[in-house]
């Protein structure tokens, strides 16, 4: 059963607007959140993460929010350029034992 | 450069062979994983070690072996029971303890069926 959960597959934005991809978990047990740039056939690369203990993390241009009611995360890029364009996995981790990725959302920044 | 090396990047494999994928990291992290991703889907968790000479079964360990002798490798083993292992594998390390508690990935290899 699928505990992470990207239910867009691709987003689509314009160079310079903001994109928000979005993310859902179901274990509210999950303490830490991470998100990672993936080109194809490469390895993921880490992004940004947060705590279970705070609600926004800033990066430059990205920036996570964390609603833990809601059991939802995004990740807010801005401005968005062109070589943002990449597929995005959210993951949660339970005491860092394992980590669960969402199924990943395709973004294309068009110029 | 600190790092994970993956090898080969690219492996084909016939009916009934084992075949073996390298992971090595010079980064002194203690846990190590294997994680399988097919198209449209996650990462999936096959294997993971947090200590040499152990480790544990992922969602998907079926078909596929480990080993850890020594802490900077941890090969993964596509057994002939593996009925489906086209896929892109990936190798991911961190270190344990502390507040970075991030993976870091290799750049993976493309497992193929002749």
């Amino acid at each position: 059963d699928q505990q992470v959960k990207q239910n867009s597959p691709s987003l689509s934005v314009q160079e310079g607007r903001i994109s928000i991809l979005n993310c859902d978990y179901t274990n509210s047990m999950f303490d830490y959140f991470l998100w990672y740039k993936k080109y194809p056939a490469e390895g993921p690369t880490f992004l940004i993460s947060i705590s279970s203990i705070k609600d926004k993390n800033e990066d430059g241009r990205f920036t996570v929010f964390l609603n833990k009611s809601a059991k939802h995360l995004s990740l807010h890029i801005v401005p968005s350029q062109p070589g943002d364009s990449a597929v995005y996995f959210c993951a949660a981790s339970l005491t860092g034992n394992q980590f669960y990725f969402g199924t990943g959302t395709s973004l294309t920044v068009i110029p | 450069d600190g790092g994970i090396t993956q090898s080969p990047k690219y492996l084909f494999r016939k009916e009934g062979q084992n075949v073996t994928l390298s992971c090595e990291q010079n980064l002194n992290h203690d846990a190590m994983y294997w994680y399988r991703q097919d198209p449209g889907q996650g990462l999936r968790l096959i294997y993971y070690s947090q200590i040499v000479n152990d480790f544990q079964k992922g969602d998907i360990a079926e078909g596929y072996s480990v080993s850890r002798e020594k802490k900077e490798s941890f090969p993964l083993t596509v057994t002939s029971a593996q009925k489906n292992p086209t896929a892109f594998y990936l190798c991911a390390s961190r270190t344990l303890g502390g507040f970075d508690e991030k993976l870091f990935f290799g750049s993976g290899t493309q497992l193929s069926v002749l």
